[in-house]
């Protein structure tokens, strides 16, 4: 069974860090693009970013580009969106999901990320 | 970046109903659309693919048509668990991006 784990959300202030983690299970990890795509409670979804099977070719969205950074660790079977400079309007659930090419086919449940000072 | 425009953005339907959504690409998208389903609290969950493809595990109640530009969703049968919102979504071109979602209520 394909099982995503999304970990590392939480509350942090205005021009903070934050790293999400993302560990995937039951499937060829290594195999697969991976991406990162948002929710602001309430509203729609929203693409980040995107990482080649092998880490080598990543993609990011104008509204983060300079500021997250996504990245995978194939060994570990994890996915990583490193997040700098966060603003107010990052507040959002984040989704790690496995992309068979560009097909968004299995999604985590999410981490909550808010931004307040 | 491609816009993609659903409607209706809601719809009240009774159990039973035959439901359909439509998106709209702004430009041509092949089929390189997909359609999502999520209930609140949860995450998307994929439905289609290809524009017309099942996802593995879906039920055949869920059907996908279109290509180009326009696209729709069918769902026959409304049973109480397909209450929820859906979203379409392009994958012809990054960014990637979705429609603004359909939810599906019980009239």
């Amino acid at each position: 069974e394909v099982q995503l784990v999304e970990s590392g959300g939480g509350l942090v202030q205005p021009g903070g860090s934050l790293r999400l983690s993302c560990t995937a299970s039951g499937f060829s990890f290594s195999s697969y693009w991976m991406h990162w795509v948002r929710q602001v409670p309430g509203k729609g979804l929203v693409w980040l970013s995107r990482i080649d099977s092998d880490g080598s070719r990543t993609m990011h969205a104008d509204s983060v580009k300079g500021r997250f950074t996504i990245s995978r660790d194939n060994a570990k079977n994890t996915l990583y969106l490193q997040m700098n400079s966060l603003r107010d309007e990052d507040r959002a659930v984040y989704y790690c999901t496995r992309g068979t090419g560009d097909h968004l086919d299995y999604w985590g449940q999410g981490t909550l990320v808010a931004v307040s000072s | 970046d491609i816009q993609m425009t659903q409607s209706p953005s809601s719809l009240s339907a009774s159990v039973g109903d035959t439901v359909t959504i439509t998106c709209r690409a702004s430009q041509d998208i092949n089929t390189y659309l997909a359609w999502f389903q999520q209930k609140p609290g949860k995450a998307p969950k994929s439905l289609i693919y290809a524009a017309s493809s099942l996802q593995s595990g879906v039920p055949s109640k869920f059907s996908g048509s279109g290509s180009g530009t326009d696209f729709t969703l069918t769902i026959s049968s409304l049973q109480p668990e397909d209450f929820a919102t859906y979203y379409c979504q392009q994958y012809d071109n990054y960014p990637l991006t979705f429609g603004g979602g359909t939810k599906v209520e019980l009239k």
